[in-house]
């Protein structure tokens, strides 16, 4: 089984653009959760969607979105970057059964 | 207080040892707890899921839950050099599907 793929794997932006990063969970996976990876906060949860639906959400300013599909591949946004949103941007997925997350390899953002 | 807090590290260990790492959280309604693996530039991967108290084993690694004492640690025997890496610790509170880490702890594994 596939494991998780994200798109891109390395961006570079300048402050005050935008950014889309894509997620595609495993397979039969319904439930996509997005976090922010720094060296001084450590993994932080962003946002978690299931069915297409946002079930919950972090402390992180409205610049921070995201969508899901019905095919449960999901996206996220952020709006009018700042140097401060250089980051490793991870997604990970999970089943019903259970809460286990399988991440995927991460979008390496770094804004200039 | 933060909720899930791991001592950062780094503990060495040499080669063949027990390297014993540990978690406490805040959170007393905590039902799911997990120990992830994270080498430098990649991203975490899951090795130890465990939910009642009690010990949990899986190859060379057990994972140890003490609800009473909010603790949780992972245990991994006979250490290797391919075990250094950072090891996060992860909480689930009951009612919700956020997954809170622990900054992690480093470990060295040297021969």
């Amino acid at each position: 089984k596939a494991g998780v793929t994200q798109t891109p794997r390395y961006l570079i932006k300048t402050r005050g653009q935008q950014v889309t990063l894509s997620c595609s969970p495993i397979s039969g996976h319904r439930s996509v959760s997005w976090y922010q990876q720094t060296p001084g906060q450590g993994l932080q949860f962003l946002f978690e969607y299931f069915s297409e639906t946002q079930r919950n959400k972090g402390n992180f300013p409205g610049r921070f979105s995201g969508r899901q599909f019905s095919n449960s591949r999901s996206e996220m946004n952020v709006s009018t970057l700042e140097l401060g949103d250089s980051a490793l941007y991870l997604c990970a997925s999970s089943g019903l059964a259970d809460y286990e997350q399988y991440f995927g390899p991460g979008t390496r953002l770094t804004v200039t | 207080q933060k909720e899930v807090e791991q001592n950062s590290g780094p503990l060495s260990v040499p080669e063949g040892a027990i390297a014993s790492l540990n978690c406490t959280y805040s959170d007393r309604v905590s039902q799911s707890f997990f120990w992830y693996r994270q080498y430098s530039g990649k991203s975490p991967e899951l090795i130890m899921s465990i939910y009642s108290n009690g010990d949990k084993e899986d190859g060379r690694f057990t994972a140890q839950l003490n609800k009473a004492s909010q603790y949780v640690s992972l245990l991994i025997r006979d250490s290797q050099p391919s075990d250094s890496a950072t090891y996060l610790c992860a909480v689930i509170a009951r009612g919700t599907d956020k997954l809170i880490f622990g900054t992690g702890t480093r470990l060295q594994v040297f021969p």
